[in-house]
């Protein structure tokens, strides 16, 4: 079965860079996009973008742009976030999630990955 | 982009029908999908195309579109169906939006 196996709950600093793994498997992982959704502490659901695991080709939100990076390594199935110059605001739990076919939603969930921004 | 708009909260008691609504102008061209988070955990598709069930769902969930508002029903609830349910829908440019988040509370 599909599993989403993400990097466990990071502590930073202002201004640090963090970059959070997503593992993919149970399925073909270039044949599915992957996206990525922030939560921030009890808050909703808030899309970050997806990236196409075929091409590697990234699209980002509005409000993604910038600081965020989405990668990938292929050859061991794995999507990767990274946030550079972190600020208390990006504190928040941080989810990869497979895109279900050719329309946007979501059919399989990482477990999430809490990133926490403080001095 | 656009909004989904859901109702903060909504309680029902054991056995009794919850509704759930989600509205949007996109509605009556996208499709919505709606998934269930409880505590401390990632969040489940519950229905997707407005009104399939992945499976593994239990039958009691059910969703169905009208315009611009979909409605996800939940007959018979349970207590183990209290949890935050979000509407989701995406825009022809394939931006992905939410709605706020309802948190469903079985009295």
């Amino acid at each position: 079965q599909v599993h989403l196996v993400q990097s466990g709950s990071d502590l930073k600093k202002p201004g640090a860079s963090v970059k959070v793994s997503c593992k993919a498997s149970g399925y073909i992982f270039t044949h599915y996009a992957m996206v990525w959704v922030r939560q921030a502490p009890g808050q909703g659901l808030e899309w970050m973008g997806w990236i196409n695991t075929n091409t590697g080709n990234p699209t980002y939100a509005q409000g993604f742009t910038g600081r965020f990076v989405f990668s990938l390594d292929t050859s061991v199935s794995t999507a990767y976030l990274q946030i550079s110059s972190l600020k208390a605001e990006d504190t928040a739990v941080f989810y990869c999630a497979r895109v279900g076919g050719y329309e946007m939603f979501f059919d399989s969930w990482g477990q999430g990955t809490l990133v926490t921004v403080s001095s | 982009s656009y909004e989904l708009t859901q109702p903060p909260s909504v309680s029902v008691s054991p056995g009794q029908t919850a509704r759930i609504t989600c509205s949007g102008d996109a509605l009556s061209k996208q499709y919505a999908y709606w998934y269930q988070q409880k505590p401390g955990q990632a969040p489940v598709l519950m229905i997707y195309k407005d009104s399939e069930r992945p499976s593994g769902i239990p039958e009691r969930f059910s969703g169905s579109s009208s315009g611009t508002t979909v409605t996800l029903t939940i007959s018979g609830v349970q207590a183990e169906d209290e949890a935050d349910y979000y509407c989701q829908s995406a825009d022809s440019s394939g931006s992905v939006v939410f709605g706020g988040g309802t948190k469903l509370t079985v009295l």
